[in-house]
């Protein structure tokens, strides 16, 4: 049981670059959640799903945007990155039981990106 | 908006001290208020949680003390060890799924705690 995963751990792109992050869980989690982690703001909710095929915008979702085709997978692309975007991504899934209340979300280990 | 505050951002104790940080919230809708570890490249992990209606959560030597009233809570390291020395992250959310919070999680900024031996 890998938990949630996260690939890749490390990336460098030029200003004006795309990329992808994926993001992938292997517990049958419904609901999963892309944060950015930056010194002194703790992490702020970019985009979360519900469910496979559904998708919707959290705290800070401008310059990203995600895609979850499959119930494990949940990507995370940048179309032009920016400078503004370095920072550490963190994916998160969690569950819920009879559909009443959302139980804790688990984390992947994190993909730092810096954009030069 | 920051709707999670967290005090300080950071904290040097000596070994076997107490610990001791807080976090204090505005969406009097919070229903879950968690605290989550993390170490040096690794992932946040869910570290103690609390519901509103107790006001203190004891797990080993974490405990989370909660006032309703004031919409604070802080997390106690009763016996500070070395290896607790980590990034300490109150939040707070919704998690009813029958609602629209989804259980998402805002996050206070974070304290990074320092034991020393």
């Amino acid at each position: 049981n890998a938990g949630v995963t996260q690939t890749p751990k490390f990336r460098v792109l030029k200003t004006g670059q795309s990329m992808t992050l994926l993001c992938a869980q292997d517990m049958n989690h419904e609901y999963m959640y892309w944060y950015r982690q930056d010194p002194g703001m703790g992490l702020r909710l970019i985009h979360y799903s519900v469910g496979e095929g559904t998708t919707a915008k959290g705290e800070v979702p401008d310059g990203y945007n995600v895609s979850r085709l499959k119930k494990q997978n949940f990507l995370l692309g940048l179309e032009s990155a920016a400078p503004s975007q370095t920072s550490v991504y963190f994916c998160a899934s969690s569950y819920s039981k009879s559909g009443t209340v959302i139980y804790e979300q688990y984390f992947g280990p994190g993909t730092r990106l810096t954009v030069t | 908006q920051q709707q999670v505050k967290q005090s300080p951002q950071s904290l040097i104790v000596q070994k076997g001290g107490i610990s001791i940080i807080n976090c204090a919230y505005e969406n009097t809708a919070f229903d879950y208020f968690p605290w989550y570890q993390q170490f040096p490249g690794k992932g946040p992990a869910l570290l103690i949680a609390i519901r509103p209606d107790v006001s203190e959560k004891k797990e080993g030597r974490f405990t989370i003390s909660f006032n309703k009233s004031a919409k604070q809570f802080s997390l106690h390291i009763m016996d500070s060890q070395p290896g607790d020395s980590a990034t300490y992250f109150c939040a707070a959310s919704m998690r009813g799924a029958g609602g629209t919070s989804y259980g998402k999680l805002t996050f206070g900024q974070g304290t990074i705690l320092t034991v020393h031996p």
